[in-house]
C-alpha cells in the first residue's frame, strides 16, 4: 500500500539555523499537505501543494512539490522558540485514495 | 479554535472495558475521519465516514468500531481494551471526502489511558 516516508525523525536547532524536513511517497501523490503539531496540541493545516514543481511560501516557511509528485520539503528559514512542534506531511494519493500522514519531523528549538 | 468537538479529554479505564469516543464536525463538514495517535508516534489512520457512509479504513482493529449519525457526529467504540490502546485520540473533518484533497480539521483529542 501507499507509504509516506519523512526525515529526519528528530532535529534540534539553534535559535536562527535553518531546518528542513523531507517528505517521499511510494507512489506518485494528486497533492500533499503539511500539518503542524504544537506539543500537547493537535495537528493544524499549514498548506496544500497540487502542481508538480509547486513551491509555495508562508512567511519564513517554503513548501515545495516534487517534479514526480512524489516527494516534498518544509524548509523554515531562521528558526525560531515559535516553531517548536512537530511537522508532518500527508499525502493524497488520488480518487479513492486516502490521506497518508508520514511519521512527523520534531522541532526542538534552542534559545 | 477549528471548529471539531470532542469529548472526554481525558479517559481512565481498565483492561477488558469498552469506551466510547464522541466527535461532532465542523459546520458543514460532511467527512470524520479517526487517528490515533501512541507516545512519539505519527498518526495512524483508522476510519473515514462520508456523510453517515464508511468511505475508507485503516489499520483499524476489530476490537473497535465507528459509526457517524444522520446528525454527522460520529463515535468510536473501543472494546476489550489493553494497555496498548491506551493513545491520543484525534477525530478530524473535512468539507468532502478523501479523495477532494481537501485539508483536515483537526480535534483536540481523547487521551486514554488503559490501566
Amino acid at each position: 500500500g501507499q507509504q509516506v516516508m519523512q526525515i529526519p525523525q528528530y532535529q534540534h536547532v539553534q535559535e536562527g539555523e535553518d531546518f528542513t524536513t523531507y517528505c517521499n511517497s511510494s507512489t506518485t501523490l494528486s497533492n500533499i499537505q503539511w500539518y503542524k503539531q504544537r506539543p500537547g496540541g493537535h495537528p493544524v493545516f499549514l498548506i496544500q501543494l497540487v502542481k508538480s514543481g509547486e513551491v509555495k511560501k508562508q512567511k519564513r516557511l517554503t513548501f515545495q512539490f516534487g517534479e514526480a509528485k512524489k516527494n516534498s520539503s518544509l524548509h523554515i528559514t531562521a528558526t525560531q522558540t515559535t516553531d517548536v512542534g512537530t511537522y508532518f506531511c500527508a499525502g493524497h494519493g488520488g480518487s479513492q485514495g486516502n490521506l497518508i500522514f508520514g511519521k512527523g519531523t520534531k522541532l526542538s528549538v534552542k534559545p | 479554535d477549528s471548529g471539531v468537538t470532542q469529548t472526554p479529554k481525558h479517559l481512565i479505564t481498565a483492561t477488558g472495558q469498552r469506551v466510547t469516543l464522541r466527535c461532532s464536525p465542523r459546520s458543514g463538514d460532511l467527512s470524520v475521519y479517526w487517528y490515533q495517535q501512541s507516545l512519539d508516534q505519527g498518526l495512524q489512520f483508522l476510519i473515514q465516514y462520508y456523510n453517515g457512509e464508511e468511505r475508507a479504513k485503516g489499520n483499524i482493529l476489530e476490537r473497535f468500531s465507528a459509526q457517524q449519525f444522520p446528525d454527522l457526529h460520529s463515535e468510536l467504540n473501543l472494546s476489550s481494551l489493553e494497555l496498548g490502546d491506551s493513545a491520543l485520540y484525534f477525530c478530524a473533518s473535512s468539507v468532502q471526502g478523501a479523495d477532494g484533497g481537501s485539508p483536515l480539521h483537526f480535534g483536540n483529542g481523547t487521551r486514554l489511558t488503559v490501566t
